[in-house]
């Protein structure tokens, strides 16, 4: 079946730091991929999105682009900010049908001061 | 921007209770979710509801769950006895159409069962 692999964490950096956090997937056809973000105490918040291969998403200064040959959607930003730290979910749809979601375990980052 | 609102935001139950979850979608939407979250763990996929019937349910989403459309606006789920198992976050989720296209979560309903 479907499944996205997230880079285990928790994930800490100082403040300005670069950040990737890698995603790859396993899917029947061609998904849409996506990063949703929940802040402590939140539900889930989508923060960036890509429906077709090449395709980058980009919010907040976040960036992920979707790279159908090594099936892969990792998650990157230039200069972190401590209001960052936050536990990322990388997810997937399959465009077949009302499918759900298909989420990784989570990414807990904590950005230091 | 419009929003999935949820109620309660925390519910504790005794084990055997019935607990009923709410939510209010995006007023537009037309597609339907409940998700749930066990502490520490990925999102889990329960159920979702089209055209007031359920679309596609997971292994999780058994005989002790139901969802329901009661009115225009409103979409419950209904856990019928539940477990110590059942403590989770439950996050209910609407989209507008089918391929590609967001889906919006709610803030979720903490169920802490005793």
């Amino acid at each position: 079946g479907d499944s996205v692999t997230q880079m285990e964490g928790p994930v800490t950096l100082s403040e300005e730091a670069f950040l990737t956090i890698n995603c790859t997937y396993t899917a029947t056809g061609y998904p849409s991929l996506f990063w949703y973000v929940q802040y402590p105490g939140e539900g889930l918040q989508l923060l960036l999105k890509a429906t077709k291969a090449d395709d980058k998403g980009s919010n907040k200064g976040f960036e992920a682009t979707y790279r159908k040959e090594t099936t892969s959607f990792h998650l990157e930003k230039g200069s972190v900010q401590v209001s960052d730290s936050a536990v990322y979910f990388c997810a997937l749809r399959t465009n077949s049908g009302n499918t759900p979601l298909v989420f990784g375990k989570g990414t807990r980052l904590s950005v230091i001061a | 921007e419009p929003e999935v609102t949820q109620t309660p935001s925390h519910q504790v139950t005794q084990m055997g209770q019935e607990v009923i979850l709410r939510c209010v979608p995006i007023s537009n939407h037309l597609y339907f979710y409940w998700y749930r979250q066990i502490l520490g763990q990925k999102v889990e996929f329960l159920v979702s509801f089209y055209n007031n019937e359920i679309s596609e349910k997971s292994e999780i989403f058994d005989d002790q769950f139901s969802v329901e459309r009661p009115d225009g606006s409103n979409f419950t789920l209904k856990i019928r006895s539940t477990k110590l198992e059942d403590s989770a976050m439950y996050f209910c989720a609407s989209s507008e159409d089918l391929f590609g296209n967001t889906i919006y979560f709610g803030e979720g309903s903490w169920l802490t069962v005793v």
